[in-house]
């Protein structure tokens, strides 16, 4: 099994509709992130979260919410889907335990809002 | 902010080149930078971690190196292969951001036989 785990792989949703995505992990890690990635503009985060009562706002948080059920679980929510959230998105751990602060990332989800 | 620029944004080499892969950065107040390679439609998986206070990293045919005073960090790829292509993703982290990475748009890499 992956270290990082996204479900669904691939969606098609409707503007207007709600969607979750769905991050779980079996490292073992505390802090949980979620990036979109569109062509062209590289990653970008959109809320972390250091462990389950610390949730931060990243850079394009607008749009979106996230919920940290435990540890190993953290989603990610688009209330109203609009097509400009059409993109790949990513979840990602890491451990400052392990000295180096290293990202692991999930395979991703495509999302396609139309 | 941290600004992390890739250039050239693609590159295609024959095979048994090296590859040379540039990254720099704005801010050289950086806690350490992670070289990641993409497939298409894939995940990022990690190649190499450099810590602020490393010169360069080897991991088999990778080398990625860190300048941090002129805000640069190097990937080669020795002896290029198809398998190489890809796209590779430079990721900084600055020393007060609490684990998140700021990241380049990436060079997508062809090789051909």
């Amino acid at each position: 099994d992956a270290d990082v785990t996204q479900t669904p792989r691939n969606r098609i949703t409707k503007t207007g509709k709600r969607i979750m995505l769905e991050c779980s992990q079996t490292k073992g890690h505390d802090r949980m992130y979620w990036y979109r990635q569109d062509p062209g503009l590289g990653l970008r985060l959109i809320y972390y979260s250091f462990d389950v009562k610390d949730i931060n706002k990243g850079e394009i948080s607008d749009g979106y919410s996230v919920s940290r059920q435990a540890q190993a679980k953290f989603s990610l929510s688009l209330e109203s889907a609009i097509p400009n959230q059409t993109a790949l998105y990513f979840c990602a751990t890491s451990d400052p335990g392990q000295g180096h602060y290293g990202y692991t990332f999930g395979s991703g989800t495509r999302l396609t809002v139309v | 902010k941290q600004e992390v620029t890739q250039i050239p944004a693609a590159l295609s080499v024959p095979e048994g080149e090296n590859l040379v892969l540039n990254c720099s950065f704005t801010d050289s107040a950086i806690y350490n930078l992670q070289w990641f390679r993409q497939d298409p439609g894939k995940g990022l998986t990690s190649l190499l971690l450099i810590q602020s206070s490393q010169r360069e990293q080897t991991s088999g045919r990778l080398n990625a190196s860190l300048d941090k005073s002129s805000g640069r960090s190097t990937l080669y790829i020795a002896a290029s292969q198809p398998g190489d292509s890809a796209t590779y993703l430079c990721a900084v982290r600055v020393t007060d951001s609490w684990g998140k990475f700021q990241f380049g748009a990436g060079t997508q890499v062809v090789v051909t036989p």
